[in-house]
């Protein structure tokens, strides 16, 4: 069964403190890895569409990053508005089901 | 340019009633889909469609109907509601299935 493992669960960072977020995942076909940014009381916003292992994306402060079995979101420089909780989601090749982690909620501190 | 748009934003629903949380997007996109959030569980897939009459079950569908009549709506149905039920509901589209999916701003359901 596909399965999505997001680590560590929370995150609290000084500002300009850089870290990474962990994703990994099982999965029978990989058709995309996703990164989503939540707000509280918001729907999820995409970052990144991951497709093969190597491939990597960059937004501002943030980078992802694709291996065969994990994936990582790297953040430069936090700021306090980079505060959020971070999601990662499979979508399989084989059913189009999606699975996603419970998230990792960052808390950055000014 | 609305995005997703999802109706009620809070509802309140006694055990074994039944309604419908109404989702509506003008980007044209083909493919919906519905998950329900819970604490600790992250979104988890109720029902998707990639298309105007097509739909199908994601990893959650018990207790829940769909349909998809036109491009831009998604209706999901609560037959019978269960305090089991009692979550966040998410409604998204995306132009393809494995691109950038757009979320609404969520139905947060009780059922007590």
């Amino acid at each position: 069964e596909d399965q999505v493992t997001q680590s560590p669960e929370a995150l609290r960072l000084q500002e300009g403190e850089s870290s990474s977020l962990n994703c990994s995942y099982t999965v029978s076909g990989l058709r995309g890895l996703f990164w989503y940014r939540q707000d509280p009381g918001k729907g999820p916003e995409f970052l990144f569409t991951l497709y093969s292992a190597g491939e990597e994306k960059e937004k501002e402060r943030l980078k992802a990053t694709l291996t065969k079995k994990e994936s990582f979101l790297h953040i430069t420089a936090p700021k306090p508005e980079d505060s959020a909780t971070y999601l990662c989601a499979v979508q399989n090749y084989n059913n189009n089901d999606m699975r996603f982690g419970a998230g990792t909620r960052l808390t950055v501190k000014p | 340019n609305a995005g997703v748009t999802q109706t009620p934003k809070f509802q309140v629903l006694k055990t074994g009633q039944s309604m419908t949380l109404q989702c509506a997007q003008d980007m044209n996109h083909e493919y919906m889909s519905w998950y329900r959030q819970d604490p600790g569980m992250g979104l988890r897939l109720i029902h998707y469609s990639v298309g105007a009459g097509i739909t199908d079950q994601g990893e959650v569908p018990n207790g829940y109907n769909v349909s998809r009549s036109t491009t831009e709506d998604f209706p999901l149905r609560l037959l019978s509601a269960a305090p089991s039920q009692t979550s966040v509901y998410f409604c998204a589209s995306s132009r393809e299935f494995n691109t950038e999916a757009f979320f609404g701003q969520g139905t947060r359901l009780t059922v007590v």
